[in-house]
């Protein structure tokens, strides 16, 4: 299995512009998992979904924030537009069955807002 | 008060000694209990779950769990400076909502020293 992907790896960009994260979760795992990662607040949940369905958005920042899964193999994190405050490790994650099954983490996009 | 709380450390031991690693939670309905390894520039990855209170071994690593006390801990026996890493404990909770999730501590940075 290739593991969760995450794309792109790395990226660059200016206050204002939209920035668009991509997921791809581990096949058959029913729940994927946005993180954001920083020294300050350490890993942070942002938004969760099951089959597809967001289930808790309560870690989301703010409405220039947006996450959706047209399908099980692929789920996108939107900011629209980006801060510099918004620079930071985003990892997307899947488990199987449960959210309180083992999660598996892809490699992770560092966001770096100029 | 956080939900997960971890000395960040450094944890400082030479090669061959037993690193142990302390996590404390406030969720009493807590049930499940992950620590996760997590090398400089990298994802988080799995080491250890534990539900039942008492030990439980795997190879090097034992994990503890103490419901009574609210605290999880991590020891890594004979270790070695590949296991220089900053250590996440996660545990699920239901606080505020219906659905678990997990929460992560800040984690604890070790250095094993050859």
């Amino acid at each position: 299995d290739a593991g969760v992907i995450q794309s792109p790896r790395h990226e660059v960009t200016e206050m204002g512009q939209e920035v668009t994260l991509r997921c791809k979760p581990i096949s058959g795992h029913d729940y994927l998992f946005w993180y954001r990662q920083t020294m300050m607040r350490g890993l942070e949940l942002l938004i969760y979904f099951n089959n597809n369905v967001p289930i808790d958005d309560s870690g989301m920042p703010e409405d220039r924030f947006s996450a959706k899964m047209p399908n099980a193999s692929f789920s996108t994190l939107k900011i629209q537009p980006s801060e510099p405050r918004d620079s930071a490790v985003y990892f997307c994650a899947s488990s199987f069955r449960a959210e309180t099954d083992t999660q598996y983490f892809g490699p992770g996009t560092r966001l770096t807002v100029l | 008060q956080k939900e997960v709380e971890q000395n960040s450390g450094p944890l400082s031991v030479p090669e061959g000694a037993i690193a142990s690693l302390n996590c404390t939670y406030s969720d009493r309905g807590s049930q499940s209990f992950f620590w996760y390894r997590q090398y400089s520039g990298k994802s988080p990855e799995l080491i250890m779950f534990i539900y039942s209170n008492g030990d439980k071994e795997d190879g090097r690593f034992t994990a503890q769990l103490n419901k009574a006390s609210q605290y999880v801990s991590l020891l890594i026996r004979d270790s070695q400076p590949s296991d220089s890493a900053t250590y996440l404990c996660a545990v699920t909770t239901l606080r505020g909502s219906n659905t678990g999730k997990l929460i992560f501590g800040q984690g604890t940075t070790l250095q094993v020293k050859p």
